[in-house]
Parts: structure tokens; C-alpha cells; sequence
């Protein structure tokens, strides 16, 4: 099975300006969680889409949002660019299983490098 | 209290020597444990689930589950140079739906 893709690689943005970054999860995987790593702060959650929904949300502010199309990619979105938001945003696959005593694992996309300038 | 704790380091072992990780977690009711391991410039790669409490062997890589303590650690036999890298530690439970809590990592060395 293919990985998961993530496009662009790098992207490079200036202040105030929006971005689209786009994941395409593993064939068959239902879900998709998008993160920010920064060197400081670690893997920050944003938000994970399960079947077009989003099932969960991190602590972000409404400058970044999401969606999922029916075929399951997922595009996150950064409107009003800030130079914090200089960042990896990497996107996790996994099948989404709701409920159950195990539950999934996720396997991450090579990132899209955002420098915003 | 952040959800997953580690230890960030840097840990530094010879060659040859286990590597020792380590990660507490706050949530009683998780139930879903994984270590990756991140090069630096890339993005994180899944090493090992583990599910019960005990020890999960997997080739060099050991995991150990302690559901009582909230504590789950990652051992590595025979470290090699390869082995360089930062270890993140990912707790899921059935209480936060599908959403993943991870450490900040901890950066391990290994020396030749």
C-alpha cells in the first residue's frame, strides 16, 4: 500500500496570506489527524476528520481549520499567516476505529515545511 | 499536568549498550500505547504498539506497559549509531475518541 502524501513538501508564505495544505491518508483509512511541530513546543494536535466529520479538536485558534472529502484526503487550511505559524504540519493516517478496547494506529505523512516570512 | 511525559534528554549511550526510554502518562483509561522514532528533518515513524501490561519484544526494540504505575518505556538492545534519533512516546484512549496525545520526545544519541 502507498504511504501517506502530503503536498506541498514546502511552502514558503508571507505574513497575513492563507495557505491549503493537503493530505491523502492510506487507501482504506478513514481518518486524518493533522499536527503542527514546532522545535519548541513539540507535536501540537489541530484536528482530526473522520468520515467528512471532525471528531476532534486541539486548542487552535480558528485561523486553522479543515476538511475531508468523501474519498478521505483532508485538506487543513491557515488563513492570516503569522510568523508563529512557521512550522512542520504533518498529517496521520489511520483506519479510525470508533469504540473497542484497541484502538488505532496512525502512521504520519512526510510533512509539508511552512515558512512564513 | 500535560497528558504524556517524557523525559527530554538528550540521553547519550555507547555502542552496543541498551537505551533506556522512559514515559508516564496522566489518563487512567488509556488503553493504546506507541513509540516513534523521529530523524531530525523527517517526519515520525511508528516503532511499537503495545496494548497490556508486560513487556512487547520486537527484534532490538522492547516495550514495557505498566497500566498500574501509568508508566510505559521503550528499551533498545544493542544500540547502534542508526539509533540516533528522538523518541516519542503516543498514549490514546477510548475517553478522547481517536485523538493522540504525544511527549515532547526524548533525543537519543548513540555513540560509536
Amino acid at each position: 500500500k502507498a504511504g501517506v502524501t502530503q503536498t506541498p513538501r514546502y511552502l514558503i508564505k508571507t505574513r497575513g496570506q492563507q495557505v491549503t495544505l493537503s493530505c491523502s491518508p492510506i487507501s482504506g483509512h478513514r481518518s486524518v489527524s493533522w499536527y503542527q511541530q514546532t522545535p519548541g513546543q513539540g507535536l501540537q494536535f489541530l484536528f482530526e476528520y473522520f468520515s467528512e466529520t471532525q471528531r476532534n479538536k486541539g486548542n487552535f485558534p480558528g485561523r486553522f481549520s479543515g476538511r475531508q472529502f468523501s474519498n478521505s484526503r483532508s485538506e487543513m487550511n491557515v488563513s492570516t499567516l503569522e510568523l508563529g505559524d512557521s512550522a512542520l504540519y504533518l498529517c496521520a493516517s489511520s483506519p479510525g476505529l470508533a469504540g473497542g478496547l484497541m484502538t488505532d494506529t496512525q502512521y504520519f505523512g512526510p510533512g509539508t515545511r511552512l515558512t512564513v516570512l | 499536568q500535560k497528558e504524556v511525559e517524557q523525559n527530554s534528554g538528550p540521553l547519550s549511550v555507547p555502542e552496543g549498550a541498551i537505551a533506556s526510554l522512559n514515559c508516564t502518562y496522566s489518563d487512567r483509561g488509556s488503553q493504546s500505547f506507541f513509540w516513534y522514532r523521529q530523524y531530525s528533518g523527517k517526519s515520525p515513524e511508528l516503532i511499537m504498539s503495545i496494548y497490556s501490561n508486560g513487556d512487547k519484544e520486537d527484534g532490538r526494540f522492547t516495550a514495557q506497559l505498566n497500566k498500574a504505575s501509568q508508566y510505559v518505556s521503550l528499551l533498545i538492545r544493542d544500540s547502534q549509531p542508526s539509533d540516533s534519533a528522538t523518541y516519542l512516546c503516543a498514549v490514546n484512549s477510548p475517553n478522547t475518541g481517536n485523538q493522540f496525545y504525544f511527549g515532547t520526545g526524548t533525543s537519543l544519541t548513540v555513540i560509536p
